[in-house]
Formats: C-alpha cells, sequence, structure tokens
C-alpha cells in the first residue's frame, strides 16, 4: 500500500516568512508532484521530479521552488511567503512506466493546509 | 492545448437516483483519463481510470472521443457517494490536467 506523508496537517506563516514543505514516499516511486488545490479551480501543477536532483515547472512555479536530494523526499520552498499562496498544497508520487511522468496514477499525501497571514 | 472541464461546481441528488457527473476535454491526441475522488478528511485518491473500463464503487465511466467526454455515471446513488470528484487528463509525454472538480452531495 502506497504511502505518502506531508511533515504537517497544517501550517501558519507571516508573509515574508520561508516556509518549507516536505513530502516524503515509500514505495520508491521515481516521480513526485507538488499541487495546490483551490476551491474552482481544481489541482494546479507548481512542480515535478521524476528523478532524484531533476525538477520541472509545472503549470504555476512563480514563487516556488523544489529540492529532491533524495529518491523518497521531494520538498517545497516558498522563499517569501505572500498572502496569495495561502492555499490546501498536495504532494503525489507515481511510478514511471516509460514516457512522460505526468501521464499515470497518481498516490497522494494528506495535504498540508497552509495560511499567509 | 490540453483543457478539462466540469461545469457543475456541484450537484446534489437523493439517495437512490441516478448521477451523472460531466467532465469534458480537449486534446487532439489519444487521451488517457482518470475520475479522481477525495471523501471529506481524506486523500485525494484514484476513482477509475478509462483504460481499464472497469466499474469501482458502482461508478463507470465510458470515453465518448467523438463528443471528447468523460462523464461519470451511478444508476443510485448513496450518501456515501458524496465527496469532490475530478476529472483528470493525461497523455503520454504530454501534460497531466486537472478539471476543476465537482461536489457531489447526496441527500437522504
Amino acid at each position: 500500500d502506497v504511502k505518502v506523508t506531508q511533515s504537517s496537517r497544517y501550517l501558519v506563516k507571516r508573509t515574508g516568512e520561508k516556509v518549507f514543505l516536505e513530502c516524503v514516499q515509500d514505495m520508491d516511486h521515481e516521480n513526485m508532484f507538488w499541487y495546490r488545490q483551490d476551491p474552482g479551480l481544481g489541482l494546479r501543477l507548481i512542480y515535478f521530479s521524476y528523478d532524484v536532483k531533476m525538477k520541472e515547472k509545472g503549470d504555476i512555479p512563480e514563487g516556488y521552488s523544489v529540492s529532491r536530494e533524495k529518491k523518497e523526499r521531494f520538498s517545497l520552498i516558498l522563499e517569501s511567503a505572500s498572502t496569495n499562496q495561502t492555499s490546501m498544497y498536495l504532494c503525489a508520487s507515481s511510478l514511471n512506466l516509460g514516457g512522460h511522468p505526468r501521464s499515470y496514477e497518481q498516490y497522494f499525501g494528506p495535504g498540508t493546509r497552509l495560511t499567509v497571514t | 492545448a490540453q483543457r478539462v472541464t466540469q461545469p457543475e461546481k456541484l450537484l446534489s441528488v437523493f439517495k437512490g437516483a441516478p448521477v451523472e457527473l460531466k467532465c469534458n476535454y480537449s486534446y487532439s491526441g489519444s487521451p488517457e483519463l482518470f475520475w479522481y475522488v477525495q471523501y471529506s478528511r481524506q486523500r485525494l485518491q484514484l476513482l477509475l481510470r478509462h483504460i481499464s473500463r472497469e466499474s469501482i464503487k458502482g461508478f463507470t465511466a465510458d470515453l465518448n472521443k467523438g463528443e471528447t467526454s468523460f462523464h461519470l455515471k451511478k444508476p443510485f446513488a448513496q450518501e456515501e457517494d458524496s465527496a469532490m470528484y475530478y476529472c483528470a487528463l493525461g497523455n503520454y509525454g504530454q501534460n497531466f490536467v486537472f478539471g476543476p472538480g465537482t461536489r457531489l452531495s447526496v441527500l437522504p
């Protein structure tokens, strides 16, 4: 059974703070993803990684960066948090079955609800 | 560009009534389509994928390439079906895109 865990369920930060969101998966998946989930907008991809130290921008990378130093861990970094980054952040992982990593079944973490005041 | 639309933000039906959650997509090639579900206080999870042609929890979805649709259907809704449903599209070598979601509320 795939397990994707996220370091915090709820997080409150101040504008301008540096924020780290951590995600760990235990199924040896190659691909990992960060999304933000907003009402009426669905899930929007921020960044994804298909291998250690590899990363690609998603649809809304501005204001975010990522780090993947180990296969099981994928971190999302908000260099200087702003109020418009208040959102639910979802991490996901998937196997790389060949081809583009975004095309296959993804397993999600429980989410981190971030509030920036 | 790939795009997924779900025209209903909220769909309310009575228990035992049929339910259809609409999903339309725009994509020029052969897409892979999925339905994901998020129950209250649970994580987002895959419900079904079109390539498997399966029925999960009584739900089915048929890919209609002519109408570019992948509607999710269930003949008799149950209260435990109340959840947020997302349609998603992916393809080999292309983007993987989620729709905006439909909240299904099954009333007793």
